[in-house]
């Protein structure tokens, strides 16, 4: 069975522009999470999907990020535009739903802002 | 509000040593999960195990195990016979198992490294 995947590995952007990070959970599983690490910081939760509603974005930093889950399988989040502390790692992880609790993560998006 | 706290910033065992990595917690959930992490300097973050609040045994799984003592609300993991491959950062996390979005709150983070 295929783990969580992200795409891509590594970003390097500037201030200003855009970028789209990509999630594909392990199949069959309805629960997504997106969290961030910061630099030298806690690995923070930014928000979670039940299939394709977002069932809690209280973790998302501002308007500058958009989630979806377009027919509740793969996951993007943008950032638009990228500011310098949007740098840190993008982790996502998918749970299979109620009767488990384990989140399996994903190896994470690197995203640098320049 | 849930908070994990982990206050070894890091730890050296020698090879084949058992290890124990703290973790305490503060919440007023009744019913939680516990869980802890490793990521490898690879980057991905590696489950390991779990231990729900309502367990009356101390989860294991393999060379892993859990000490958790719920009264003092420490969730401490423990190595036995540390392996080389066991160097990484480990991270220990909970989750509020009530209802609602299950989001993982983490402590810091801790470095294991493991001598020959």
């Amino acid at each position: 069975e295929a783990g969580v995947t992200q795409f891509p590995s590594h970003s390097v952007i500037e201030k200003g522009q855009t970028v789209t990070l990509r999630c594909d959970p392990i199949s069959g599983h309805d629960n997504l999470y997106w969290y961030r690490r910061v630099m030298g910081k806690e690995i923070k939760f930014l928000l979670h999907f039940v299939k394709e509603s977002k069932q809690d974005e209280s973790g998302m930093p501002n308007n500058r990020f958009l989630a979806e889950r377009t027919g509740g399988t793969y996951s993007t989040l943008k950032v638009q535009p990228a500011e310098l502390e949007d740098s840190g790692v993008y982790f996502c992880a998918s749970r299979a739903g109620p009767s488990t609790d384990t989140q399996y993560f994903g190896p994470g998006t690197r995203l640098t802002v320049l | 509000a849930q908070k994990i706290t982990q206050t070894q910033p890091g730890m050296f065992v020698q090879e084949k040593e058992a290890v124990t990595l703290d973790c305490t917690y503060d919440t007023s959930d009744p019913s939680y999960g516990l869980f802890w992490y490793k990521q490898p300097s690879s980057g991905e973050m590696i489950f390991l195990i779990y231990q729900g609040s309502y367990d009356q045994q101390n989860a294991t799984e393999g060379r892993y195990s859990l000490n958790f003592q719920k009264a003092r609300k420490s969730a401490n993991l423990v190595i036995s016979a540390s392996q080389l491959g066991d160097s990484a950062m480990y991270f220990c996390a909970m989750g509020n198992l009530q209802g609602g979005s299950e989001k993982l709150v983490f402590g810091k983070g801790m470095k294991l490294t493991v001598n020959p």
